[in-house]
C-alpha cells in the first residue's frame, strides 16, 4: 500500500465548478499534513498548510481526519488558472515530507 | 533573484557516464534537500543536509553522492549512469526541517 494515496483523476470541470480532492495516509504517526500545487513541468510549490481544525485560504478549503487518516482539498468557484496537479504531501518525522502522485486538475471555459 | 537554483535545467547523456547537478539557495536557509520525481510523477525525497551535514540519506544506490560545500548549496554527483536514473530531479530548501520547503525548477535529466 502507498504511504500517501491520491485518486489521479483527472477531474475535468467547467469555471465555476466546486471540486473536492481527497487523500489517505497509512502513517498514523504522521505529523503536519499539506497540498501542494505542481504546474506542467514546474517543481511543486507550497498551496497550504492542512490543521485538524480545518482552514480556509481564498476559495481554498483543507480539512483533516486523524480519526479515518483522510484530508481533503475543496476549491470553490474553480478558475482556469486552477488547472495543475494538487500533491497531497504528509511529514513522517523530522523533515521528511511524503508526497502523492498528485491529482490533475483540468478547468475548462 | 531566483531564490532556489538549479543547472543545467536539462542534460542528456549516455549510460556510463558520470555527471553532476549543482544546486544554490539565496533564502539563508540551513536545510536542503534532493528529490527525484519519476516518469510516474512520484517525488521522492533522497538526501536531505541540516547546516552541511547529511541528516536524511534515503535508499538510493551510492553511485549518488550529495556534496554541500556550504549551507547555501547542495549538489548532487551521479557516477556511472544508468537508464532508470532518467527522471527530474529537484532541489529544495527550507529555514529549519520542520518549515515548508521551497523548491528548485529541476533538473530532466536523460540518459540515452
Amino acid at each position: 500500500r502507498k504511504e500517501v494515496e491520491q485518486d489521479p483523476g483527472p477531474f475535468n470541470v467547467p469555471e465555476g465548478a466546486t471540486v473536492a480532492f481527497n487523500c489517505t495516509y497509512s502513517n498514523s504517526a504522521s505529523q503536519s499534513f499539506f497540498w501542494y500545487r505542481q504546474d506542467c513541468r514546474k517543481e511543486p510549490k507550497l498551496l497550504m498548510s492542512v490543521y485538524s481544525s480545518g482552514n480556509e485560504d481564498g476559495r481554498f478549503t483543507a480539512q483533516l481526519n486523524r480519526a479515518s487518516q483522510y484530508i481533503s482539498l475543496l476549491i470553490r468557484d474553480s478558475k482556469l488558472s486552477d488547472s495543475a496537479t494538487y500533491l497531497c504531501v504528509v511529514r513522517k518525522y523530522g523533515n521528511k515530507l511524503v508526497f502523492g502522485a498528485g491529482t490533475i486538475l483540468r478547468v475548462k471555459s | 533573484d531566483t531564490a532556489v537554483s538549479q543547472t543545467p535545467k536539462y542534460l542528456v547523456t549516455q549510460m556510463g557516464n558520470d555527471k553532476s547537478i549543482k544546486c544554490e539557495q539565496n533564502l539563508g536557509h540551513d536545510t536542503m534537500y534532493w528529490y527525484k520525481q519519476d516518469s510516474k510523477k512520484f517525488l521522492k525525497i533522497m538526501f536531505s543536509y541540516n547546516n552541511k551535514e547529511l541528516i536524511i540519506n534515503e535508499t538510493v544506490p551510492n553511485r549518488f553522492s550529495p556534496k554541500s560545500p556550504d549551507k547555501a548549496h547542495l549538489n548532487l554527483h551521479i557516477n556511472s549512469l544508468e537508464l532508470g536514473d532518467s527522471a527530474v530531479y529537484f532541489c529544495a530548501s527550507s529555514p529549519s526541517d520542520l518549515a515548508e520547503q521551497y523548491f528548485g525548477p529541476g533538473t530532466r535529466l536523460t540518459v540515452t
